[in-house]
């Protein structure tokens, strides 16, 4: 069965660092690639998709996600977060049911 | 704008009672999905449905039912709750696309957050 394994569980960080969360899974064939944010109180939201082209996508808010194929990876980064970024980021992915990974917790201090 | 809405927020029940679940979507989507949310798992689907009356079961199924009489609305059923269900519990849905299922994001509901006692 696929699976989806986010490295951190919780990532805390200040204002103005870089931030990069780590996405594998275990699934051989083409898979669509997700990254959803769920802020405080809020709706799972989409942040950045990735179906097929260039391996390297930007999102809203600033994020980019660069899927390595034969790392079987989707890794999320953003330059410099902001305090607003504090939420729960998850990766999912899609041979065809959407899987998805544990989340990360990011806390990002003012 | 795409809304799924989901029919409370928040519901306390007692082992054993019967549990609906209620999901509707306004944009006229073909796919609809229900999760469970758990801290350290992630998502995990229950069931899902890819037009009226279909229903597929998902990874995590057992304890679950689901009817969807209508393309916009997709009920979650517990037959007998459990206190292993308090969860929180996300509707989804999406369109078909070129790619059938997989051929695009899901839009989610704000949630149910299910206490069972």
């Amino acid at each position: 069965a696929q699976s989806v394994s986010q490295h951190n569980h919780h990532v805390i960080l200040s204002e103005a660092a870089s931030l990069e969360l780590g996405c594998n899974y275990s699934y051989g064939g083409t898979v669509n690639l997700f990254w959803y944010v769920q802020y405080p109180g809020q709706h799972l939201q989409l942040l950045i998709k990735y179906f097929s082209g260039d391996p390297l996508v930007k999102g809203i808010k600033g994020f980019e996600a660069e899927f390595i194929k034969s790392k079987f990876s989707f890794n999320l980064r953003k330059p410099s977060v902001q305090w607003s970024d504090t939420a729960e980021y998850f990766c999912a992915v899609q041979p065809f049911k959407l899987t998805f990974g544990g989340g990360t917790r990011v806390l990002v201090k003012p | 704008d795409v809304k799924v809405t989901q029919s409370s927020r928040y519901l306390v029940k007692r082992t054993g009672e019967k549990v609906f679940l209620e999901c509707v979507q306004d944009m006229d989507h073909e796919n609809m999905f229900w999760y469970r949310q758990d801290p350290g798992l992630g998502l995990r689907l229950i069931y899902f449905s890819y037009d009226v009356k279909m229903k597929e079961k998902g990874d995590i199924p057992e304890g679950y039912s689901v009817s969807r009489e209508k393309k916009e609305r997709f009920s979650l059923i517990l037959e007998s709750a459990s206190t292993n269900q308090t969860s929180m519990y996300l509707c989804a849905s999406s369109n078909s696309g070129r790619g059938g299922i997989r051929g695009s994001e899901q839009y989610f509901g704000p949630g149910t957050r299910l206490t069972v006692t």
